[in-house]
């Protein structure tokens, strides 16, 4: 069984782009979340989808970011006009339930320069 | 609000030697506790976990004991083996609403050399 797939596993964006960061679940999970890691911090939650749902989005920067996970496709986490402090290493997890233990992919590496 | 600390690292061992990575958290209830690791290149997987004061979650040779008393859930082995270098995170979450959301230390790096 393929695990959580996330692509690009490395971005660089320079400041003022647009950058977007894929999320696969593993099959037939429905659940989503998304997590960061800013250098020397901790993976901290920002949202929980499910599909065509926002379910909490309590983690998220209020401006630039956004989330959503289709009925088909993966789950994209958009962040617009970068700056240098979105630089982090964003972590996707799925699960088949709330309640459910998390299955997290290998994160995705933004750099903005 | 609520966080884990987890010991600085990066850790270096030598095979069989044994192995302990500190973590204590700052909760206003009584959170379930986590230990997942990250291989190089894959996502992170969950270890063990203690859902109540004194449990004790175990796997692969690993355990960690929830105590309340130090708000601390170390983690131990006792001889590691070169297949255990990764990068160890401890973490919390509340059951009920919400327990979802997962709040995990910085991650400690651990090198088993042979």
């Amino acid at each position: 069984n393929a695990g959580v797939m996330q692509n690009p596993r490395h971005l660089v964006r320079r400041r003022g782009q647009e950058a977007r960061l894929r999320c696969s679940p593993v099959k037939g999970h429905s659940h989503v979340y998304w997590y960061r890691q800013l250098p020397e911090e901790g993976l901290k939650f920002m949202v929980y989808l499910q599909k065509e749902n926002i379910i909490d989005e309590s983690g998220m920067p209020k401006e630039r970011f956004s989330a959503e996970f289709p009925k088909e496709g993966p789950s994209i986490l958009r962040i617009q006009q970068v700056v240098r402090g979105d630089s982090a290493a964003y972590f996707c997890a799925s699960s088949p339930g709330s309640f459910y233990e998390q299955y997290f992919g290998p994160g995705t590496r933004l750099t903005v320069t | 609000g609520d966080s884990v600390t987890q010991m600085e690292g990066p850790v270096t061992l030598s095979e069989e030697a044994f192995l302990t990575i500190n973590c204590t958290y700052t909760a206003t209830g009584y959170p379930s506790l986590f230990w997942y690791v990250q291989y190089p290149g894959e996502g992170l997987q969950l270890l063990l976990k203690a859902t109540k004061a004194d449990d004790k979650g175990s796997n692969k040779g690993f355990e960690a004991t929830y105590r309340k008393e130090t708000t601390s859930f170390h983690l131990e082995k006792g001889s590691v083996q070169v297949s255990d270098s990764a990068v160890y995170f401890c973490a919390l979450s509340y059951s009920g609403a919400g327990s979802y959301q997962l709040t995990f230390g910085k991650g400690t790096k651990l090198s088993v050399i042979p």
